[in-house]
């Protein structure tokens, strides 16, 4: 049963637009959400992070968006840029059981069309 | 700082082998996380080591096994390679492991054959 679910395979969106990707969880314990970028055979790369005591993260172009209630989250790319192109990922974990073990999302291919 | 680093990059072995796969993770970080990726199954947690003791553990056979040093740096043993063991093998470290930010290496591809 999958505890981070991304429900979109993919997404396209036009450059200079904004890309919305979204994310829902299962678990009540996540305390910490974090968004991945990943481009082809290599590793994924730390975007955005944030604690289950805020609703929102800014960082640039990138904003987090928590929904505790609806156990949703989404990251915001505004504008969105061509280079953007790659799988994000979107991670749980929580502090009490699962050290060391992020619970990933199937992940989004996010397309920006110049 | 230097990121995390993987070694080698690529490896391809024949079925029955056995495979150790190297991680040095960030300077001061003390938890080694390791993930296979593929893609049906996507990214999926192996184990995580922290000051030279497995903490964690995901749902993975016992062919896979891992390790720490007192340096913190960690390798991951597969015996007895599969076909299915073919997949993106990515380490991660973080400070404590504990809800904080990991940042993962560029991984290794491993081909069974």
């Amino acid at each position: 049963d999958q505890q981070v679910k991304q429900n979109s395979p993919s997404l396209s969106v036009q450059e200079g637009r904004i890309s919305i990707l979204n994310c829902d969880y299962t678990n009540s314990m996540f305390d910490y959400f974090l968004w991945y970028k990943k481009y082809p055979a290599e590793g994924p790369t730390f975007l955005i992070s944030i604690s289950s005591i805020k609703d929102k993260n800014e960082d640039g172009r990138f904003t987090v968006f928590l929904n505790k209630s609806a156990k949703h989250l989404s990251l915001h790319i505004v504008p969105s840029q061509p280079g953007d192109s790659a799988v994000y990922f979107c991670a749980a974990s929580d502090s009490g059981g699962s050290q060391g073990n992020l619970i990933f999302g199937k992940g989004t291919k996010l397309s920006v069309k110049p | 700082k230097a990121g995390v680093t993987q070694t080698p990059r690529y490896l391809i072995k024949t079925r029955g082998q056995q495979v150790t796969l190297s991680c040095s993770p960030i300077s001061g970080h003390r938890s080694v996380s390791w993930y296979q990726q593929t893609p049906g199954q996507g990214l999926q947690f192996l184990f995580e080591y922290f000051s030279e003791t497995q903490r964690n553990k995901g749902n993975f056979p016992g062919r896979f096994s891992g390790r720490q040093f007192s340096n913190s740096r960690s390798e991951m043993n597969v015996s007895t390679l599969e076909l299915g063991d073919s997949a993106l093998y990515l380490c991660a470290s973080s400070l404590t492991g504990n809800s904080d930010t990991q940042y993962f290496g560029p991984g290794t591809r491993l081909t069974v054959l």
